[in-house]
């Protein structure tokens, strides 16, 4: 069945690393790719999409490119920020249904 | 985007008493979805609700246990019914924008049971 795999966390990082979390899906169509974040207390937030092969999704630094040859969807930033420190979830939907990751805690250190 | 807010942001309960969850989206909405995250957990749907029909729950919840209104295209509420120390968790109410195949959250509302 359809499904989303995310590394496990927490990932501890320096400011101004450069950051990876990795994502793979499995899915009978062809979903839309999608990267929340979720800053303590809060809801989730649309981070970044793709909604094709190759599509690159980009904000606030960070971009995700949707790779269907290897069903991926890696988020990456260049340096990260203490303000970064937030829970991240890889989901891909289409208009039937959404599947979440089990989510990646990042802490970023100053 | 849609705006999405729920209330209560957070509440605290006693066992076997029940809390409604409401959710109020700034825009017309066909679909609306209520959404489960437990403690250090991933996002679990427990129903879809679209207005005007019945709620379809997920695997695993039931309508006695988590009845759900949707009494129009910009609201829902959500009951937790007969509550256990297991049922505290957030709760989050979604939309989908279908044009963009997008979906967004409301804050959450974090239930503690005692």
């Amino acid at each position: 069945g359809d499904s989303v795999t995310q590394m496990e966390g927490p990932v501890t990082l320096s400011e101004e690393a450069f950051l990876t979390i990795n994502c793979t899906y499995t899915a009978t169509g062809y979903p839309s790719l999608f990267w929340y974040v979720q800053y303590p207390g809060e809801g989730l937030q649309l981070l970044l999409k793709a909604t094709k092969a190759d599509d690159k999704g980009s904000n606030k630094g960070f971009e995700a490119t949707y790779r269907k040859e290897t069903t991926s969807f890696h988020l990456e930033k260049g340096s990260v920020q203490v303000s970064d420190s937030a829970v991240y979830f890889c989901a891909q939907g289409n208009f039937n249904k959404f599947y979440f990751g089990s989510g990646t805690k990042l802490n970023v250190k100053p | 985007s849609a705006v999405i807010s729920q209330k209560p942001s957070r509440d605290i309960c006693q066992r076997g008493t029940s809390l409604t969850i409401q959710c109020q989206v700034d825009s017309q909405v066909t679909m609306m979805f209520w959404y489960r995250q437990q403690p250090g957990q991933s996002l679990t749907l427990i129903a879809t609700a679209n207005q005007g029909s019945e709620a379809t729950y997920e695997s695993g919840f039931v309508i006695d246990k988590f009845p759900i209104s949707r009494p129009n295209l910009t609201f829902s509420t959500l009951t937790v019914s007969n509550m256990s120390p297991e049922d505290s968790s957030i709760y989050l109410c979604s939309v989908r924008d279908g044009q963009n195949n997008e979906q967004f959250f409301g804050p959450g509302t974090r239930l503690t049971v005692l």
